[in-house]
């Protein structure tokens, strides 16, 4: 079954700092993988989302991912932390079937 | 218009009231959407509609029933819940069924709580 494993359920950077935020997937065929943010009290936004045309996927608001299947990995990165940046953040893969699932989440604090 | 407007934004019940959420969206998408979502936990699948029509149902008791009158429109009754269901319930939508890459848009939600 398809799944995926988001590593740490809080991250805290400093503003102006690298943001990572860890995904890795389990699949026996190449997954279709999405990136989504929840601001506070707010439903999903899609950050990004990788359907196999390029492995560094370009996403809003300055993020990107890596698709590495030799690691089953799809990294969010974002070289410069801002304020306005914390938020949850769900990684998700889907289904043939059509059905999204999500990970258990990463939130993410940025201090000043 | 991308946007997908859930309506009641709150809505406080007990436990042997009826209620309903109301989802619409004007984007011409014909896949729908219900999730329910408890505090600090990933979005879970409750309903599928694909063309109107109940594709996917995620074994959710009958105290809630989904509705889909039209292709913009998407219903959630509620009745006799119990105070574990008070949670926020998302809708949302995507352009086509079924389809593994499609993007997902999402409501804000109703915070339901049950008392």
């Amino acid at each position: 079954a398809q799944s995926v494993t988001q590593l740490g359920s809080h991250v805290s950077v400093s503003e102006g700092a690298l943001v990572l935020l860890r995904c890795n997937y389990s699949s026996s065929v190449p997954p279709y993988l999405f990136w989504y943010v929840q601001y506070p009290n707010q439903g999903l936004q899609l950050l990004l989302k990788y359907t196999s045309a390029a492995t560094l996927v370009k996403g809003i608001n300055g993020f990107e991912a890596e698709f590495k299947k030799s690691e089953t990995s799809f990294h969010l990165t974002k070289p410069s932390a801002h304020m306005s940046d914390a938020a949850e953040y769900f990684c998700a893969v889907s289904y043939r079937t059509g059905k999204l699932i999500f990970g258990q989440g990463t939130t993410l604090q940025v201090k000043p | 218009d991308t946007e997908v407007t859930q309506t009641p934004k709150h809505l406080v019940m007990g436990m042997t009231n009826k209620k309903s959420l109301k989802c619409e969206q004007h984007m011409g998408h014909r896949a729908m959407y219900w999730y329910k979502q408890k505090a600090k936990k990933p979005p879970e699948l409750m309903f599928v509609y694909s063309y109107e029509k109940l594709s996917i149902n995620e074994s959710v008791p009958s105290r809630f029933s989904p509705e889909c009158p039209n292709s913009s429109l998407l219903n959630l009754h509620l009745h006799a819940l119990q105070p574990e269901d008070s949670a926020l319930y998302l809708c949302a939508s995507s352009q086509a069924p079924r389809a593994t890459d499609e993007k997902l848009f999402f409501g804000s939600g109703t915070q339901l709580s049950v008392l």
